[in-house]
């Protein structure tokens, strides 16, 4: 069956430290990945889309790697700080067989503590 | 940035009543809509795909007749939950994208409350 996972329990680290969150899919064949922010109560904001052929791709503090082969992707925030408290959630764009529908992981919280 | 907003951001109706929801682009056209809906803890499910002057295209398992989509402009979209009842109690937010393969932009969501 189709799957999409992340980090399945809440990620807590000290502020300064690098938060690394995991994304892991089966039966999918995604022609992009995208990850966004959830803050509660709000809709998610888009932070940065990767292609099925780029193997990382940064965005300021930000890193996106995308290992079609192991059908995973990591998301990393280097000197993090408490404001980037929230949820994060991976999304695979299918484009080639849904026009460009996502279909969301469940997320990860992750808390970073000052 | 790409701005899309919602209203209303909460509502509160009586069950069997029937409640619409507002999607707007506010800087750009959409050629694409989508709304979902969000459970707590839970992640984003995807009710429906709309396309400005045709019919959306219902997720399976999401009934067509209870979620009503209208996408009559490109800047406008619009969700009518018909005949509302407690289970239909749920976070709807809608997003808008330029096409695929671009990212998706997020209103703010609506809070439905079904009593």
């Amino acid at each position: 069956s189709q799957k999409i996972e992340q980090n399945s329990e809440a990620l807590n680290i000290q502020e300064g430290k690098t938060a690394t969150l995991t994304c892991n899919y089966t039966n999918y064949s995604p022609a992009y990945l995208q990850w966004y922010r959830q803050d509660p109560g709000r809709g998610p904001v888009f932070l940065l889309l990767i292609r099925e052929n780029e193997k990382e791709k940064r965005k300021e503090r930000l890193k996106v790697t995308f290992d079609t082969t192991l059908k995973q992707s990591l998301f990393h925030i280097t000197a993090s700080q408490p404001a980037d408290s929230a949820t994060y959630l991976c999304a695979l764009d299918l484009l080639y067989n849904q026009g460009g529908k996502l279909i969301f992981g469940q997320g990860t919280e992750l808390s970073v503590k000052p | 940035g790409a701005v899309v907003s919602q209203h209303p951001s909460w509502v509160i109706c009586k069950s069997g009543t029937s409640v619409k929801i507002e999607c707007r682009s506010l800087d750009f056209q959409a050629t694409t809509m989508f709304w979902y809906r969000q459970f707590p803890k839970q992640s984003l499910m995807l009710m429906a795909t709309s396309n400005e002057g045709s019919k959306a295209t219902y997720e399976q398992g999401v009934e067509k007749d209870k979620f009503l989509i209208n996408h009559a402009s490109l800047t406008l979209s619009t969700l009518t939950v018909t005949s509302a009842h407690p289970e239909d109690s749920s976070f709807y937010i809608c997003s808008a994208s330029l096409g695929a393969p671009y990212e998706q932009y997020f209103g703010p969501g609506t809070r439905l409350t079904v009593t």
